[in-house]
């Protein structure tokens, strides 16, 4: 069993729509809790960074943390044609440099 | 630009070569993370470096290796180069808060023929 798993998709959805990615984890020591974004060809850039419970929100993007269920999510509201890339969860259990481990990865499409 | 440059960004080869992926990290980050992106495993650790010193180790094959110099620069060594081995290769770097600073670089495609 993989310690992070994503459902690596394709997902589709029209403009407009409201997206939810999730990942579910396996390792209760993971703290620190990461969404990135990767556009094809290229390397991931970091969207939201969650540490612990909760949740955070950035403009159209909200990240949820819900430790007790292992289990994180990212939604996108008023999605945009922009947002089509792979979406990547990331965690590790400690702050400072840290390897991080990442789901596979889903890959979404808003189409105009 | 992210900072953190890689070359070269494409690279083919054949199998039972060696070949040499280098990476410069963000100015002032000392720690360096080398990942490797196939279409059917994601984002797989390979190694880390701080600031010169090997500090975790990922599932790296024995043919893989790896070192930071000190001027920062890393480089990603692979020999005996199988087909399996084509991939991704991404470098990121981090300061030392870590996860929050972590950035990566665009990548080195490798295809063994």
């Amino acid at each position: 069993q993989k310690e992070v798993e994503q459902d690596p998709g394709p997902l589709s959805v029209p403009e407009g729509a409201i997206v939810s990615l999730n990942c579910t984890y396996s390792n209760s020591a993971f703290q620190y809790f990461m969404w990135y974004r990767q556009y094809s060809r290229k390397g991931p850039e970091l969207l939201m960074y969650t540490y612990s419970s909760g949740n955070k929100e950035d403009g159209r993007f909200t990240a949820q943390v819900d430790k007790s269920s292992k289990y994180i999510s990212l939604f996108i509201r008023d999605s945009q044609p922009s947002d089509s890339a792979t979406y990547l969860c990331a965690m590790s259990p400690a702050g400072g440099a840290q390897k991080l481990v990442f789901g596979q990865g889903t890959r979404l499409t808003i189409n105009p | 630009d992210s900072g953190v440059t890689q070359t070269p960004k494409h690279l083919i080869t054949a199998t039972g070569q060696r070949v040499t992926l280098r990476c410069s990290p963000r100015s002032g980050d000392l720690s360096v993370y080398w990942y490797q992106q196939s279409l059917d495993q994601g984002l797989q650790f390979l190694i880390q470096y701080y600031n010169g010193e090997e500090r975790a180790k990922g599932n790296i094959l024995e043919r893989f290796s790896a070192q930071q110099f000190p001027d920062l620069h890393s480089e990603l060594n692979l020999s005996s180069l199988e087909l399996g081995d084509s991939a991704l290769y991404f470098c990121a770097s981090s300061t030392a808060q870590g996860a929050k600073g972590y950035t990566f670089g665009s990548g080195t495609r490798l295809t063994v023929v």
